[in-house]
């Protein structure tokens, strides 16, 4: 069936470092690609999306890609600061369906 | 303007307890989904509802209800809670499909 691998399960980096997580989706027909930033406890918050069309997107330090022939796409984070510690999900959506695959989620660290 | 609100924040039932999961949005959304997120296994898909009178499963439904009481309310019920529906439940919301889903705070459920 559909689903997202993501890596890795844990990240740690050193403050003013950037940040790289990788995500695989199976279904070629995905076309919407979401990131979500889920700091403990509370709800996931949508940081960064891109669509099949588009092969990079930025938005101040964060910038997410899409390789659609290898069917995987990334988010980077750069500078990395104590506030971007959280968990971050990424999921593959496709058209006629509402409904969104997540990976299993990344815990960053970010070292002060 | 709340965006996505769910409640309750925090339950404790007896197993075999029924209960209902309420969720209401104030963005003129169509969709409209519940998930369950447990530790390392992300958030998985219980029901959606794409659009008002409109209600489908989705990856775990099992033991599951929902209801789209109209375009602002989707509620969730458990008819006879188990010690394996301990999580905690996101109701999110979106315009339509391949479009961003707006999460709620959650509610986290205990089953003894």
């Amino acid at each position: 069936g559909e689903n997202v691998e993501q890596h890795p399960s844990t990240l740690s980096v050193q403050e003013g470092d950037s940040a790289v997580i990788k995500c695989t989706y199976s279904d070629s027909a995905s076309n919407y690609f979401p990131w979500y930033k889920q700091e403990l406890g509370k709800r996931p918050q949508l940081i960064i999306d891109i669509r099949s069309n588009v092969g990079e997107k930025k938005d101040q330090r964060i910038a997410v890609t899409l390789n659609k022939t290898a069917k995987h796409f990334s988010l980077h984070i750069t500078e990395t600061q104590p506030e971007d510690s959280a968990v971050y999900f990424c999921a593959a959506s496709k058209p006629g369906t509402y409904k969104y695959i997540f990976g299993t989620g990344t815990r960053l660290k970010v070292l002060a | 303007n709340a965006g996505v609100t769910q409640t309750p924040k925090f339950q404790v039932l007896k197993t075999g307890q029924s209960m209902t999961l309420q969720c209401a949005q104030d963005m003129n959304h169509n969709s409209m989904y519940w998930y369950r997120q447990d530790p390392g296994m992300g958030l998985r898909l219980i029901y959606y509802s794409a659009s008002e009178g409109t209600t489908d499963k989705g990856e775990v439904p099992n033991g599951y209800n929902v209801s789209r009481l109209n375009k602002r309310e989707f509620s969730l019920r458990l008819e006879s809670a188990a010690p394996s529906q301990t999580s905690v439940y996101f109701c999110a919301s979106s315009e339509g499909s391949l479009g961003p889903q707006h999460f709620g705070d959650g509610t986290r459920l205990s089953i003894l």
